[in-house]
């Protein structure tokens, strides 16, 4: 079955350090988000990819970057880590067409000390 | 950026009672999904509404897309301890494809036996 998966689920970082989360899919989805989830806030739109290539920023970008060198994985980096990025991560994918639902995976919890 | 603002933040109810969860924004979307989160797990998709005024029903679960579809509601009947879970709404904006998703903060609901 095709599925998304996340790595890892968990992660404890310090202060300026470089953190990078894996994003993998099967489904062949062309789109590729990241999110993160904080308490009060929902799904902020982190960054996405519509392709091979292709990056865009979303909402809360500043200090994250992602590169899609494939169509399966999307990794998510934290250049030089800071505490307010701790909070749960989530990759998604979704077709191409309209309207078409988004996959979510399980999420990374990332703790910046 | 465009706001999803849901409530309430909080519901806390006895099984067999009926509520309504609201989703309002003050912009026009393409489409509105609905999609509910357990613990430790991503998002599902559980409805998309696309046409103002539309209904959709999902066996106790009614939702509605405003006429002017700039807001939402999800109606649950007789609630049961399985419907517990983080309910966020998402409104999806941009052109074709290339739609993104706005995410309200969510409305975690407690149904006791």
């Amino acid at each position: 079955d095709a599925e998304i998966t996340q790595s890892p689920r968990h992660k404890i970082t310090e202060t300026g350090r470089q953190v990078t989360l894996a994003c993998h899919q099967t489904w062949n989805h062309n789109n590729m988000f990241w999110y993160r989830q904080d308490l009060g806030h929902g799904l902020r739109l982190i960054h996405y990819s519509y392709g091979v290539h292709d990056t865009n920023k979303g909402e809360v970008s500043d200090g994250y970057s992602v590169s899609r060198s494939n169509t399966e994985d999307l990794p998510l980096t934290l250049e030089s880590a800071a505490s307010s990025q701790t909070s749960v991560y989530f990759c998604a994918s979704s077709d191409s067409g309209v309207n078409n639902e988004q996959f979510f995976g399980p999420g990374t919890r990332l703790t910046v000390l | 950026t465009q706001l999803l603002e849901q409530s309430p933040q909080f519901l806390s109810i006895q099984e067999g009672e009926n509520l309504t969860v609201y989703c309002n924004s003050s912009s026009v979307f393409s489409s509105l999904q609905w999609y509910r989160q357990e613990p430790g797990e991503g998002p599902v998709l559980l409805v998309t509404v696309v046409t103002g005024g539309e209904v959709k029903k999902l066996k106790r679960l009614t939702f509605q897309f405003g006429d002017a579809r700039k807001d939402s509601s999800l109606h649950i009947t007789a609630a049961q301890p399985g419907d517990t879970g983080l309910y966020l709404c998402a409104g999806a904006t941009g052109p074709g494809s290339a739609r993104q998703l706005t995410f309200g903060s969510g409305t975690q609901l407690t149904v006791l036996p």
